[in-house]
């Protein structure tokens, strides 16, 4: 069974600092990470992906993947209350396998 | 809007019903699917099409029909539910064949069964 494993929160973060969201995965042979920020009653959207060792950096946002250690991460600099959301972690096994999803850390932000 | 769309929106209906969710996507992908997302769990992916051929039943009831007409249009038909399949059901879609494919999904239907 693949997993996907994530902090569940609320993880709750002062506007303007950095939040850091992590995430666990026990296939080792993933190859696609995808983070995901889903508002309240609203679908996932996709916001970061990454593929490679290392960081990857879009805006605010920066995904950082390390394969050996089987963990992906996502920080968010300069919080603002409209990162206020769950935020889910993907990750896609080798091939044309499917995405697994994590259960999702939700994230406040505090004005 | 991500390219994707679904309807409705909400929907209630009672354990003896029969109602059909819609799907569409106009990103020109050729993989669709359905997921469900209920409370405190991950996303449950419960059908997937590739080129409208069905690749993948999660041992999903029988209580839900899924329909792959053409590789833009998905329907899940729902018939005799239960109150526990009561959630939030998705569609996604992505271009399958390409190693990175991403998937983007539609806003949901928000399906109550009383």
């Amino acid at each position: 069974q693949k997993e996907v494993e994530q902090n569940s929160g609320p993880l709750s973060v002062p506007e303007g600092a950095i939040a850091s969201l992590n995430c666990t995965y026990s296939d080792r042979v993933s190859q696609s990470f995808f983070w995901y920020r889903q508002y309240s009653g609203k679908s996932p959207e996709l916001i970061m992906s990454i593929y490679s060792n290392g960081d990857k950096e879009d805006g605010r946002f920066t995904a950082q993947l390390n394969k050996a250690s089987q963990y992906v991460s996502l920080l968010i600099r300069d919080s603002q209350p409209s990162d206020s959301a769950t935020y889910l972690c993907a990750v896609r096994g080798f091939g044309n396998e499917k995405l697994t999803f994590g259960t999702g850390t939700r994230l406040t932000i505090i004005p | 809007e991500t390219g994707v769309t679904q309807t409705p929106r909400h929907l209630v209906m009672g354990m003896t019903n029969k109602k059909s969710l819609k799907c569409e996507q106009h990103l020109g992908h050729n993989a669709m699917y359905w997921y469900k997302q209920s409370a405190k769990k991950p996303l449950e992916l419960m059908f997937v099409y590739n080129f409208k051929e069905q690749t993948e039943n999660n041992s999903v009831p029988s209580r839900f029909s899924p329909e792959c007409p053409n590789s833009s249009h998905l329907f899940l038909h729902l018939h005799t539910l239960q109150p526990e399949d009561s959630a939030l059901y998705l569609c996604a879609s992505s271009q399958e064949g390409r190693s990175r494919d991403t998937q983007y999904f539609g806003p949901g239907t928000r399906l109550t069964v009383l």
